[in-house]
Protein backbone atom coordinates (compact mmCIF):
# COMPACT_ATOMS: atom_id res chain seq x y z
CA UNK A 1 0.00 0.00 0.00
CA UNK A 2 1.08 3.39 -0.30
CA UNK A 3 3.76 4.48 2.56
CA UNK A 4 3.13 7.10 5.48
CA UNK A 5 6.47 8.63 6.84
CA UNK A 6 6.55 9.76 10.01
CA UNK A 7 9.55 12.27 10.60
CA UNK A 8 12.07 12.27 12.51
CA UNK A 9 12.41 8.77 13.71
CA UNK A 10 13.30 9.22 17.27
CA UNK A 11 13.25 12.48 19.37
CA UNK A 12 14.87 13.28 22.37
CA UNK A 13 13.72 16.46 23.82
CA UNK A 14 14.31 18.26 27.57
CA UNK A 15 11.37 19.23 29.90
CA UNK A 16 9.94 22.33 29.15
CA UNK A 17 11.38 22.11 25.39
CA UNK A 18 9.16 21.83 22.04
CA UNK A 19 9.16 20.55 18.73
CA UNK A 20 7.07 19.13 15.68
CA UNK A 21 6.09 15.41 14.60
CA UNK A 22 5.30 15.48 10.28
CA UNK A 23 3.44 12.65 8.58
CA UNK A 24 3.80 12.82 4.95
CA UNK A 25 1.79 10.54 2.67
CA UNK A 26 1.35 10.10 -0.74
CA UNK A 27 -2.01 10.36 -1.81
CA UNK A 28 -5.12 12.69 -0.83
CA UNK A 29 -6.53 11.39 2.31
CA UNK A 30 -9.62 12.36 4.29
CA UNK A 31 -8.40 12.70 7.71
CA UNK A 32 -5.90 11.82 9.64
CA UNK A 33 -5.83 10.72 13.26
CA UNK A 34 -2.60 11.19 15.98
CA UNK A 35 -2.20 8.90 18.74
CA UNK A 36 0.64 8.28 21.42
CA UNK A 37 1.65 4.99 22.73
CA UNK A 38 2.50 5.09 25.98
CA UNK A 39 5.07 2.68 28.11
CA UNK A 40 2.40 -0.18 28.38
CA UNK A 41 1.71 -0.02 25.04
CA UNK A 42 -1.83 1.58 25.05
CA UNK A 43 -2.67 3.22 22.02
CA UNK A 44 -4.11 6.96 23.11
CA UNK A 45 -6.03 9.29 20.96
CA UNK A 46 -4.86 12.76 20.74
CA UNK A 47 -6.96 13.80 17.87
CA UNK A 48 -8.49 13.23 14.72
CA UNK A 49 -8.69 16.07 11.61
CA UNK A 50 -10.63 16.02 8.62
CA UNK A 51 -9.11 19.74 7.81
CA UNK A 52 -7.69 22.46 9.63
CA UNK A 53 -5.93 22.66 12.72
CA UNK A 54 -7.09 21.51 16.22
CA UNK A 55 -5.70 22.33 19.63
CA UNK A 56 -5.55 20.61 23.19
CA UNK A 57 -3.60 21.87 25.93
CA UNK A 58 0.19 21.77 24.99
CA UNK A 59 -0.77 19.74 21.56
CA UNK A 60 -1.55 21.15 18.35
CA UNK A 61 -1.91 19.62 14.76
CA UNK A 62 -2.54 20.57 11.76
CA UNK A 63 -3.70 18.52 8.69
CA UNK A 64 -3.01 19.63 4.90
CA UNK A 65 -4.81 17.39 2.78
CA UNK A 66 -3.83 19.05 -0.64
CA UNK A 67 0.16 19.16 0.38
CA UNK A 68 -0.51 15.89 1.86
CA UNK A 69 1.11 16.25 5.27
CA UNK A 70 0.14 16.32 8.84
CA UNK A 71 1.77 17.96 11.76
CA UNK A 72 1.89 17.17 15.54
CA UNK A 73 3.39 20.15 17.99
CA UNK A 74 4.16 19.35 21.71
CA UNK A 75 5.30 22.51 24.04
CA UNK A 76 6.47 22.80 27.06
CA UNK A 77 7.47 18.69 27.10
CA UNK A 78 6.60 16.98 30.11
CA UNK A 79 8.57 13.35 31.22
CA UNK A 80 5.14 11.72 30.59
CA UNK A 81 4.92 12.85 27.23
CA UNK A 82 7.70 9.99 26.28
CA UNK A 83 5.71 7.62 23.86
CA UNK A 84 5.94 6.65 20.21
CA UNK A 85 3.88 8.98 18.57
CA UNK A 86 1.71 7.36 15.73
CA UNK A 87 -0.01 9.18 12.74
CA UNK A 88 -3.14 7.06 10.91
CA UNK A 89 -4.33 8.11 7.55
CA UNK A 90 -8.10 7.79 6.04
CA UNK A 91 -8.53 6.98 3.09
CA UNK A 92 -12.39 6.18 3.19
CA UNK A 93 -11.93 2.51 3.32
CA UNK A 94 -9.57 2.33 6.20
CA UNK A 95 -6.71 3.82 8.23
CA UNK A 96 -2.94 3.23 7.52
CA UNK A 97 -0.27 4.21 9.95
CA UNK A 98 2.61 5.81 9.97
CA UNK A 99 6.14 4.08 11.38
CA UNK A 100 6.13 6.44 14.18
CA UNK A 101 8.15 8.49 15.93
CA UNK A 102 9.69 7.61 19.06
CA UNK A 103 10.01 10.53 21.69
CA UNK A 104 11.58 10.54 25.31
CA UNK A 105 11.54 13.62 26.92
CA UNK A 106 14.52 13.93 29.73
CA UNK A 107 14.86 15.81 32.37
CA UNK B 1 -16.05 6.24 27.62
CA UNK B 2 -15.74 3.83 24.18
CA UNK B 3 -14.92 0.25 25.10
CA UNK B 4 -12.68 -2.32 23.34
CA UNK B 5 -12.02 -5.79 24.83
CA UNK B 6 -9.58 -8.08 23.30
CA UNK B 7 -8.57 -11.46 24.65
CA UNK B 8 -6.45 -13.09 25.45
CA UNK B 9 -4.50 -10.83 26.74
CA UNK B 10 -1.39 -12.94 26.08
CA UNK B 11 -0.78 -16.03 24.09
CA UNK B 12 1.39 -18.86 23.71
CA UNK B 13 0.68 -20.75 20.81
CA UNK B 14 2.70 -24.03 19.55
CA UNK B 15 3.64 -23.75 15.35
CA UNK B 16 1.15 -25.79 12.92
CA UNK B 17 -1.90 -24.82 16.46
CA UNK B 18 -4.99 -22.94 15.36
CA UNK B 19 -5.55 -19.67 17.40
CA UNK B 20 -8.47 -17.59 17.48
CA UNK B 21 -8.49 -13.94 18.71
CA UNK B 22 -11.28 -12.42 20.06
CA UNK B 23 -12.51 -8.68 20.14
CA UNK B 24 -15.50 -7.12 21.97
CA UNK B 25 -17.08 -3.19 21.09
CA UNK B 26 -19.37 -1.32 23.02
CA UNK B 27 -19.46 1.35 20.82
CA UNK B 28 -21.95 0.24 18.40
CA UNK B 29 -19.81 1.04 15.30
CA UNK B 30 -20.01 -0.85 12.16
CA UNK B 31 -16.20 -0.80 11.73
CA UNK B 32 -14.10 -3.16 13.21
CA UNK B 33 -10.09 -3.33 12.64
CA UNK B 34 -7.27 -6.06 13.41
CA UNK B 35 -3.58 -4.59 13.16
CA UNK B 36 -0.46 -6.09 14.17
CA UNK B 37 2.34 -4.34 15.74
CA UNK B 38 6.18 -5.60 14.86
CA UNK B 39 9.60 -3.66 15.34
CA UNK B 40 9.99 -1.19 12.69
CA UNK B 41 7.08 -1.53 10.75
CA UNK B 42 4.18 0.44 12.94
CA UNK B 43 0.75 -0.79 12.77
CA UNK B 44 -0.40 -2.74 9.53
CA UNK B 45 -3.72 -3.62 8.72
CA UNK B 46 -4.85 -7.69 8.67
CA UNK B 47 -8.86 -7.41 8.11
CA UNK B 48 -11.59 -5.36 8.57
CA UNK B 49 -15.37 -5.25 8.36
CA UNK B 50 -18.05 -2.92 7.89
CA UNK B 51 -20.63 -4.57 9.85
CA UNK B 52 -22.32 -8.08 11.28
CA UNK B 53 -21.51 -10.93 8.50
CA UNK B 54 -18.76 -8.50 6.56
CA UNK B 55 -15.14 -9.45 6.09
CA UNK B 56 -12.48 -7.74 3.79
CA UNK B 57 -9.11 -8.43 3.58
CA UNK B 58 -6.43 -5.67 4.43
CA UNK B 59 -2.92 -4.63 3.90
CA UNK B 60 -1.48 -7.93 4.81
CA UNK B 61 -4.27 -10.78 5.24
CA UNK B 62 -2.27 -14.04 4.18
CA UNK B 63 -2.39 -16.43 6.71
CA UNK B 64 -5.03 -15.18 8.58
CA UNK B 65 -9.17 -15.30 8.88
CA UNK B 66 -11.76 -13.06 9.78
CA UNK B 67 -14.95 -13.63 11.26
CA UNK B 68 -17.36 -11.08 12.21
CA UNK B 69 -20.93 -12.66 13.62
CA UNK B 70 -22.74 -9.87 15.29
CA UNK B 71 -22.07 -6.05 15.84
CA UNK B 72 -20.03 -6.25 18.58
CA UNK B 73 -17.83 -9.26 17.81
CA UNK B 74 -14.81 -9.73 15.72
CA UNK B 75 -12.73 -12.69 15.39
CA UNK B 76 -8.92 -13.02 13.89
CA UNK B 77 -8.30 -16.76 13.30
CA UNK B 78 -4.88 -18.15 12.18
CA UNK B 79 -5.60 -21.68 11.29
CA UNK B 80 -1.80 -23.19 11.32
CA UNK B 81 0.40 -20.77 13.27
CA UNK B 82 3.46 -19.71 11.98
CA UNK B 83 6.72 -18.15 14.27
CA UNK B 84 6.48 -15.40 11.85
CA UNK B 85 3.00 -14.93 13.46
CA UNK B 86 4.90 -14.03 16.58
CA UNK B 87 3.66 -10.22 17.29
CA UNK B 88 1.19 -8.26 19.14
CA UNK B 89 -2.38 -7.66 17.56
CA UNK B 90 -4.77 -4.55 18.24
CA UNK B 91 -8.17 -4.61 17.44
CA UNK B 92 -10.20 -1.12 16.86
CA UNK B 93 -13.49 -0.21 16.33
CA UNK B 94 -14.53 2.90 14.08
CA UNK B 95 -17.83 4.28 13.28
CA UNK B 96 -18.62 5.43 9.53
CA UNK B 97 -18.04 9.06 8.60
CA UNK B 98 -15.15 10.48 10.71
CA UNK B 99 -13.75 6.99 11.47
CA UNK B 100 -12.31 7.78 14.65
CA UNK B 101 -10.60 4.74 15.81
CA UNK B 102 -10.82 3.02 19.20
CA UNK B 103 -8.27 0.40 20.18
CA UNK B 104 -8.19 -2.67 22.70
CA UNK B 105 -5.42 -2.97 24.66
CA UNK B 106 -3.37 -5.21 22.66
CA UNK B 107 -2.99 -9.32 22.49
CA UNK B 108 0.79 -10.41 22.37
CA UNK B 109 1.20 -13.58 20.98
CA UNK B 110 3.93 -15.80 20.93
CA UNK B 111 4.38 -18.83 18.60
CA UNK B 112 6.74 -21.31 19.33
Amino acid sequence: GMPVEQNPPALSLYEGAESGLRCNFSTTMKGVQWFQQNHRGRLITLFYLAQGTKENGRLKSTFNSKERYSTLHIKDAQLEDSGTYFCAVNSGTYQRFGTGTKLQVVP
Amino acid sequence: EAAVTQSPRNKVAVTGGKVTLSCNQTNNHNNMYWYRQDTGHGLRLIHYSYGAGSTEKGDIPDGYKASRPSQENFSLILELATPSQTSVYFCASGGTGENTLYFGAGTRLSVL
